[in-house]
């Protein structure tokens, strides 16, 4: 079973402050890392996935990084808004055999920003 | 719209009874999981399958039973030797090349 650890676990930051959280894995086999936002009473929404070492992808006001040989991915929020608030979260697919498209996640990380 | 519906929202269930939560699509998605969440946990994955008429088990299917008898339904079945089963449950499909669709959940409470 692959380990993914998200740090930190829960974050309260003010309306305007940028910040980032961080995913953890073994750097062993694995087909991509997903990042999601879970808004509550809605399904989690996909972020980005990403495959490569030193792979960067953006999206409006946040983006990620990945680092495979070191074995972390950073997600980054530059001025946060209040609807930001969400638990993101990041997950590990599986590589081939009959393990392929599985889904390994941390256990999240809550963000919570404050008007 | 495409997506993934799960029901019911809302689940009770005495103890000792075997109870089925629905998922289905209808995305023409190959693939169909089934995860459970518990407070402070990430996600961590029950039972799988990648075609029909066949499925895997994940980290955590003892207790659980499945079935994937048409490409667009993956019901899960919390049995009576499931020793923990309240929890949230959550759907999901992909399709190679299309990412992953979650559906909203089944939240299980046994009383």
């Amino acid at each position: 079973i692959l380990n993914v650890e998200q740090s930190p676990q829960s974050l309260h930051v003010q309306e305007g402050d940028s910040t980032n959280f961080t995913c953890s894995f073994p750097s062993s086999n694995f087909y991509a890392l997903h990042w999601y936002r879970w808004e509550t009473a809605k399904s989690p929404e996909a972020l980005f996935v990403m495959t490569l070492n030193g792979d960067e992808k953006k999206k409006g006001r946040i983006s990620a990084t990945l680092n495979t040989k070191e074995g972390y991915s950073y997600l980054y929020i530059k001025g946060s808004q209040p609807e930001d608030s969400a638990t993101y979260l990041c997950a590990l697919e599986s590589a081939g055999g009959t393990s392929y498209g599985k889904l390994t996640f941390g256990q999240g990380t809550i963000l919570t920003v404050h008007p | 719209d495409g997506g993934i519906t799960q029901s019911p929202k809302y689940l009770f269930r005495k103890e000792g009874q075997n109870v089925t939560l629905s998922c289905e699509q209808n995305l023409n998605h190959d693939a169909m999981y089934w995860y459970r969440q518990d407070p402070g946990q990430g996600l961590r994955l029950i039972y799988y399958s990648q075609i029909v008429n066949d499925f895997q088990k994940g980290d955590i299917a003892e207790g659980y039973s499945v079935s994937r008898e048409k490409k667009e339904s993956f019901p899960l079945t919390v049995t009576s030797a499931q020793k923990n089963p309240t929890a949230f449950y959550l759907c999901a499909s992909t399709q190679e090349g299309h990412g992953y669709t979650f559906g909203s959940g089944t939240r299980l409470t046994v009383v």
